[in-house]
């Protein structure tokens, strides 16, 4: 079945430092979500990517997906300590409504 | 609106016994989803559903079982509890799927269920 991997497992940065997330999918995606969430809380839709090469950006956050459409990632500028949190991404194949999640990046900021 | 609502927040349980978690979603949604979430592992799909009185399996089906018999609810129900059932179960939501991608999905606040 498909599998999406995710990498780095945990990532602990200084306040102001970058942070990058990358997730890899075993078959071709039709798009790819990511999410946040914060300790004790639920996971929480921060973007979908669904075009090939795609390239968004939230304020500090940029989000690409791969042109083979088998990759992502989560790019954090300057890092804030709101930022800590889990983040998954989350690849749809041709399962009507059915995401494969990643194993989540653990993101530590410390002040 | 509450959004998506689980019921109960916490649950210990002891080895052979039975339970049914709750979830309820006010926003008309088509889908809906139980997941359950370990350490290192993500968030794992156990059983989700298209629409009312359809479910399907999904990655870790063994030991569960889901009814939608109305649109706004999906329950799942451990008929006898192991410990490796201890997990957080997380229930969520979304609008079925439109042309060029998926909805976002919805979630819950979670479950958190100890099996000794």
């Amino acid at each position: 079945g498909q599998q999406v991997m995710q990498i780095p497992q945990y990532q602990h940065v200084q306040e102001g430092e970058d942070f990058t997330t990358y997730c890899n999918s075993s078959t071709t995606l039709s798009n790819i979500q990511w999410y946040k969430q914060r300790p004790g809380g639920h996971p929480v839709f921060l973007i979908q990517l669904v075009k090939s090469g795609e390239v968004k950006k939230q304020k500090r956050l940029t989000f690409q997906f791969g042109e083979a459409k088998k990759n992502s990632s989560l790019h954090i500028t300057a890092t804030q300590t709101t930022d800590v949190g889990t983040y998954f991404c989350a690849g749809g194949g041709t399962s009507y409504g059915k995401l494969t999640f990643g194993q989540g990046t653990i993101l530590t900021v410390h002040p | 609106n509450a959004g998506v609502t689980q019921t109960p927040k916490f649950r210990v349980l002891k080895t052979g016994q039975s339970m049914t978690l709750l979830c309820a979603q006010d926003m008309n949604h088509e889908y809906m989803y139980w997941y359950r979430q370990d350490p290192g592992m993500g968030l794992r799909l156990i059983h989700y559903s298209v629409g009312e009185g359809t479910t399907a399996k999904g990655e870790v089906p063994d030991g569960y079982n889901v009814s939608r018999l109305k649109k706004q609810n999906f329950l799942l129900g451990l008929e006898s509890a192991a410990p490796s059932q201890t997990s957080v179960y997380f229930c969520a939501s979304s609008y079925s799927k439109f042309s060029g991608g998926y909805n976002e999905q919805f979630f819950g606040p979670g479950t958190r269920l100890t099996v000794l």
